[in-house]
């Protein structure tokens, strides 16, 4: 019973470039949240989604950030012309449902970003 | 505008001790919350949560108690051992929203042997 998968783990990239970053949710979750962490920070929210839609990027960069879930193959999260200011642990998350309750979200191993 | 705060940064205590984590939280519409354990280089691991319903969910060596009142809940972990040492983060969300969940800036817990 494989957790959520995200990859690359670690990803160099020069300012300028672009990053895209990968994460398979658990078998049967439908429901993907990403997250930044910054140094010495707190996981900030970015954005949720589910198959081919976005739920609330509500914590998503107005610029060059964005994040798609298709209905074939990973989430991806998607950096152009990353900064330094860009560099950070990139967590995603899955859930299986929104149902009566909150259901728990299980996090991936997460993608360190460095940009040079 | 830290909507749940961990005001301490750091915890030390002695292996079979009682450990006793405490977050704070602002934001009244917030009614479940859960607590996550991170070991460096990993995601956040799963250890509790509890809804707002509640004022007190257990499950083995740890224990969450809720203060609605207080906006406050803590974490008990005991006996405390050398493997719970790691960065603790209490978070909450609402339901019925797209119940992201809002993180405190952690604590790092050592249990010394």
């Amino acid at each position: 019973n494989a957790g959520v998968m995200q990859n690359p783990r670690h990803l160099v990239r020069r300012r300028g470039q672009e990053a895209r970053l990968r994460c398979s949710p658990m078998k049967g979750h439908s429901h993907v949240y990403w997250y930044r962490q910054l140094p010495e920070e707190g996981l900030k929210f970015m954005v949720y989604l589910q198959k081919e839609n976005i739920i609330d990027e509500s914590g998503m960069p107005k610029e060059r950030f964005s994040a798609e879930f298709p209905k074939e193959g990973p989430s991806i999260l998607r950096i152009q012309q990353v900064v330094r200011g860009d560099s950070a642990a990139y967590f995603c998350a899955s859930s299986p449902t929104l149902a009566a309750s909150t259901d728990t979200q299980y996090f991936g191993p997460g993608t360190r970003l460095t940009v040079l | 505008d830290q909507q749940v705060k961990q005001n301490s940064p750091s915890l030390s205590v002695q292996e079979g001790r009682i450990s006793i984590l405490n977050c704070d939280y602002t934001n009244s519409m917030f009614d479940y919350f859960l607590w996550y354990k991170k070991y460096p280089a990993e995601g956040p691991t799963f250890l509790i949560s509890i809804s707002s319903i509640k004022d007190k969910n257990e499950d083995g060596r740890f224990t969450v108690f809720l203060n609605k009142s207080a906006k406050h809940l803590s974490l008990h972990i005991v006996p405390s051992q050398p493997g719970d040492s790691a960065v603790y983060f209490c978070a909450a969300s609402e339901t019925g929203g797209s119940e992201k969940l809002v993180f405190g800036k952690g604590t790092k817990l050592t249990v010394n042997p």
